[in-house]
């Protein structure tokens, strides 16, 4: 059964350095998310992205995230200068059809802690 | 912003018992969906609901769509120790051409032998 990737499933870095996280969506998937998750709370929504822009993006997602899709086969979010409390799992989805929330397929997550 | 709230935040139960969970939100949703979540990994899709008033089943579990579109339930019966983890509802008010989610706080199911 085909799968959102994600790597690294966890990353370690210092506060202030950039950190790139990736995904490969599902290969016919058009919609493209990100997710975030604090330990021990909810998910929480980041952003959304089809055809090559950003449709939505939460008040989280501020000038340190961007999102990019650089090849046919990756999804990046990057964080330019990682703060403590971007210290969450995060979680990349993908989906055929951008209306249909049953389809959206979630990756394993990227643990990220900022020291 | 939208909030969903779960209750309870935690459950204990024995193997066998049956569960019931629910989720009430500030705003009204289209689309209602449950999700599970094991330790370390992604939330899995278990149950999507789409209109006021619906009675989905799957398996074990059977989820309804509150008349008032604030509020939903999981019931899952007969528990099996597998259905340990953490249960998350999810709404969608859908906004432009992306399902844009909002998930709810969590119930974390414990299951005994």
């Amino acid at each position: 059964e085909p799968e959102v990737t994600q790597t690294p499933s966890h990353q370690v870095t210092q506060m202030g350095q950039e950190v790139i996280l990736r995904c490969v969506p599902i290969s016919n998937h058009l919609y493209f998310y990100w997710y975030r998750q604090i330990l021990g709370q909810k998910v929480e929504f980041l952003v959304s992205f089809y055809n090559n822009e950003i449709s939505e993006k939460s008040e989280i997602f501020d000038d340190q995230f961007s999102v990019e899709r650089p090849d046919g086969s990756n999804f990046t979010l990057k964080i330019r200068s990682t703060k403590l409390e971007d210290s969450a799992m995060y979680f990349c989805a993908s989906s055929e059809f951008g209306g249909a929330p049953e389809k959206l397929f979630f990756g394993s997550g990227t643990q990220l802690s900022v020291l | 912003g939208q909030q969903l709230n779960q209750s309870p935040q935690s459950m204990f139960i024995q193997e066998g018992e049956d569960v019931s969970m629910n989720c009430t939100s500030s705003s009204i949703f289209n689309t209602w969906l449950w999700y599970k979540q094991d330790p370390g990994e992604g939330p899995v899709l278990l149950i999507a609901l789409y209109k006021a008033g619906e009675l989905t089943s799957n398996g074990r579990l059977t989820a309804q769509f509150g008349i008032t579109r604030k509020d939903s339930f999981l019931n899952i019966s007969a528990s099996i120790p597998s259905d340990v983890g953490i249960y998350f509802c999810a709404g969608q008010f859908r906004t432009g051409t992306a399902s844009k989610l909002t998930f709810g706080t969590g119930t974390r199911l414990q299951v005994t032998l």
